[in-house]
Order: structure tokens, then sequence, then C-alpha cells
């Protein structure tokens, strides 16, 4: 059974600070591997998806990037500013698997003025 | 287009007793999904449609059930609540042709408590 972890859970940074978010995964049968972004009281946005054959994607001041073998996928914000305060998923999406995404527990970011 | 709308936003039960959480997309999407979050927790899949007239279990389906008879509509319906099921619920959708490079789209979030 697949299972995602994401670490820190919690984050606070002073703004201008580039952070380094994480996540695992312990099957690398994957198909693709996503983040998200979740405010509070709203749903979930699609910030970045990597597919299997791909190793990062970037958009704007994130970028992500992706190691099957390892079973590890960071996500990287750059200057961050108090806007990029929220909550930050990542998502696996597993071969054979139909269209079941299996989520980690999410990073919890501040980003202080 | 609206997207993924979910009614209610919020909802109190009292134990045991029923309702049904509404979910909605515009998109003409085939596949649509139910899940619930803890706090602080990831999401978990409850139930799952490729289409009309299709659903299937996900993870956590105990205590829910689902329809689905429109392409537009697939309502989540909980009997005899529980404070267990105490979440809150995201409904998605995503296209037929779901390919690699396609992601799934999220509605707003029914929040529930069960006391």
């Amino acid at each position: 059974k697949q299972e995602v972890t994401q670490i820190p859970a919690a984050l606070s940074v002073p703004e201008g600070e580039n952070l380094v978010l994480n996540c695992s995964f312990t099957d690398s049968a994957i198909y693709n591997l996503q983040w998200f972004r979740q405010d509070p009281g709203k749903g979930l946005t699609s910030l970045l998806l990597i597919q299997s054959s791909q190793r990062e994607q970037t958009s704007g001041r994130l970028n992500a990037s992706l190691d099957k073998s390892s079973g590890r996928s960071t996500l990287y914000i750059a200057a961050s500013q108090p806007g990029d305060s929220a909550t930050y998923l990542c998502a696996v999406r597993q071969e054979n698997a139909g269209n079941m995404l299996t989520f980690g527990g999410g990073t919890r970011l501040m980003v202080k003025p | 287009n609206a997207g993924v709308t979910q009614t209610p936003k919020f909802r109190i039960l009292k134990i045991g007793q029923s309702m049904t959480l509404q979910c909605a997309q515009d998109m003409n999407h085939n596949y649509m999904y139910w899940y619930r979050q803890d706090p602080g927790m990831g999401l978990k899949l409850i139930y799952y449609s490729v289409g009309a007239g299709i659903t299937d279990k996900g993870e956590v389906p105990n205590g829910y059930n689902v329809s689905r008879s429109t392409t537009e509509d697939f309502p989540l319906r909980l009997e005899l609540a529980a404070p267990s099921q105490t979440s809150v619920y995201f409904c998605a959708s995503s296209p037929k042709r779901w390919g690699a490079s396609d992601t799934q789209y999220f509605g707003p979030g029914t929040r529930l408590t069960v006391l």
C-alpha cells in the first residue's frame, strides 16, 4: 500500500527566504506526482504536476523535483512572500490504480512579513 | 464555468442523523470523487465514479453511500452519522481521458461536525 509522508508538518519563515518542502513515498511505481496548495476554508489548487518520466517542473517561483528511484519529491519556493502562506499537499497517482490519488498529510507554511 | 460546487458549506449533525452532501460539476467530466480530510491529515478517498451509473469504493467507504444518476451530480449520503465522521469533505472531478498531465479539480469542501 502506497504511503506518502510530508516533512515538516509545519514551517514558519520570514518573508524573502527560500524554502524547501519534502515529500516521500514508499512505492516508486507512480504515474505522476502533484503538489497542491490549500488555503483555509478553500479547496485544493494544483500547483505543479510531474510525470514519472520527468525530473522537475517549474512555475514562477516554484520548482518541484522528482526522484522516483528514491521515492522523494521536493517543492522549492524562492523568495517567499506572505501570500505563500497555506498548506501544501503532495499526492501520487499510482500505476495500475485507476485514477486514485494518495495524499500526504501536508506542510502548513506561514511566511511572516 | 462554476467548476466543482458543493453544498452545504457547513453542517452540524446529531449522532444517528442522516444527510446528503451535494456535489456538481459543469465541466462534462466523467470521473468524480469524494474525499474526506481529518485535521492535520491528507485526503482519503471515500468513493469514486467513472461515469453515470458506475461507482466504486475507495479507501474509507464505511458509513457512506453514493449514487451517480447524471454526469453532473455525485451526491454522498451519510446514514446514521457518528462522531468519527466529523471531517471536511471534498468532491473532485477529472476528464474521461485522464492523461499523465491531467489533474483533478476540487470543490471548496463541506465542513461536517457530528455531535
